[in-house]
């Protein structure tokens, strides 16, 4: 099985800022990661797919790279909504697994 | 677009099983990956396992083996997650999703099912 990292655990920003959140896989999962978003209350919502390309919908202040083990998502200008827990997944290998998560919150 | 619905609140005792159904509406899960995903209060997302109705296969996360079974049933276009022994700590919400086979862009998710285990 595939173990996911994130790292912070949390993330306190301001509105405007840059964030930065890393994924770091215990074996090469090539392309095959994800990110989600989730705020509290709702389903996981995919922003990113196949570790660079974002999903339908999602802004362009959204972006991920890497590949192999090392992935990161990045939010360019932190938006009021973009304050929430995101996760990264592997899609790789079954069992698909996911990422403890991190929290971005208001600072 | 396919919609997901799940089944509602469920209550349940140690040691008993609960069966959470998944419904796809506006489509079928013909040529769909389904997977199971559970969260338990305030804790992050866990894969339990998943199935591909067209190849006919499913697998399990490891921890769930043994405990969980993922089925489908075509003619209602309904996927189901049975979990059997539960415990308190199998208390969480359950959430069905599914993705079109070899589209990675999309993805689906029921609006999740509160799966309580209390005596």
């Amino acid at each position: 099985e595939i173990m996911l990292t994130q790292s912070p655990a949390t993330l306190s920003l301001s509105p405007g800022e840059r964030a930065t959140l890393s994924c770091r896989a215990s074996q090469s999962v090539s392309s095959y990661l994800a990110w989600y978003q989730q705020k509290p209350g709702q389903a996981p919502r995919l922003l990113i797919y196949d570790a660079s390309n974002r999903a339908t919908g999602v802004p362009a202040r959204f972006s991920g790279s890497g590949s192999g083990t090392d992935f990161t998502l990045t939010i360019s200008s932190l938006e009021p909504e973009d304050f929430a827990v995101y996760y990264c997944q592997q899609r790789d290998n079954w069992p698909l697994t996911f990422g403890g998560g991190t929290k971005v919150e208001i600072k | 677009q396919v919609q997901v619905v799940q089944s509602g609140a469920e209550v349940r005792k140690p040691g008993s099983s609960v069966k959470v159904s998944c419904k796809a509406s506006g489509g079928t899960f013909n040529n769909y990956v389904i997977t199971w995903v559970r969260q338990a209060p305030g804790q992050g997302l866990e894969w339990m396992g998943g199935i591909i109705p067209s190849f006919g296969t499913s697998g399990y996360a490891q921890k769930f083996q043994g405990r969980v079974t993922i089925t489908t049933e075509e003619s209602t276009s309904t996927a189901y997650m049975e979990l059997s022994s539960l415990r308190y700590e199998d208390t969480a919400v359950y959430y069905c999703a599914s993705r079109p086979l070899a589209i990675h862009s999309v993805d689906y998710w029921g609006q999740g099912t509160l799966v309580t285990v209390s005596s």
